[in-house]
């Protein structure tokens, strides 16, 4: 069985400045790694994913991740954010031969002006 | 581009009812995956289906069942509705099942808020 842990359940920051989601997992098996986005009273939408290769993921809206397997990590960050990156960002991991996504607890971003 | 689409938005179910969810995957999408979202809470999976086959269970409480039909769409059916059960209830489609290496991404509809009275 896998676990992802977010670190931090909020982030306040300002409008323009950078920011980093923390994300750690365990599994004693080989996953893959996905964050995705909840805005208010929305779905959920793929922001990136990590499958193999590069361990730097380039996403949508500027976001990137990069995966560290020595730390069981894959960190999402934005160099400038905008008052519309406002949301809630789930990092999930799934068995690369599973079906079951499993998500972290949400990490909610609150850009201020 | 087309997304998967869910039925009805919004419900608004008493105590000991029954609900009936619906799934429309993303077109040539045969995978369908059901999550339920607690107010505050992740995600948890609760079953999927790959070609009409239950492919995949979770943590689904018994008074819940599930099917897909012939043109891919699925039905989540929940009966004797519990205060418990109200919930953000999520569909994602695939391409093939994601353990079987056919897809390796999940897309996910936008949900059905279910409120249980």
């Amino acid at each position: 069985a896998q676990s992802v842990t977010q670190l931090d359940s909020q982030v306040p920051v300002f409008e323009e400045a950078p920011v980093e989601l923390r994300c750690n997992y365990s599994s004693s098996v080989s996953v893959y790694l996905f964050w995705y986005v909840q805005y208010p009273n929305q779905g959920l939408q793929l922001l990136l994913k990590y499958l193999s290769g590069s361990t730097l993921v380039k996403g949508i809206n500027g976001f990137e991740a990069e995966f560290n397997k020595s730390q069981t990590s894959f960190h999402l960050r934005k160099p400038s954010v905008h008052i519309s990156d406002t949301a809630e960002y789930f990092c999930a991991v799934r068995e690369a031969a599973g079906n079951k996504l499993t998500f972290g607890g949400g990490t909610r971003v609150l850009v201020k002006p | 581009a087309a997304g998967v689409i869910q039925s009805p938005r919004h419900l608004i179910k008493e105590k000991r009812e029954t609900a009936t969810l619906k799934c429309y995957p993303i077109p040539r999408h045969d995978t369908v995956y059901w999550y339920q979202q607690g107010p505050g809470q992740d995600p948890q999976f609760l079953i999927s289906f790959y070609e009409k086959m239950q492919s995949d269970k979770g943590s689904i409480p018994d008074r819940f069942s599930a099917q897909q039909f012939s043109d891919y769409h699925s039905e989540l059916n929940m009966s004797s509705l519990e205060l418990g059960d109200s919930a953000l209830y999520f569909c994602a489609s695939s391409y093939g099942l994601t353990s079987g290496g056919g897809a390796d991404t999940q897309y996910f509809g936008p949900g059905t808020r279910l409120t249980v009275l």
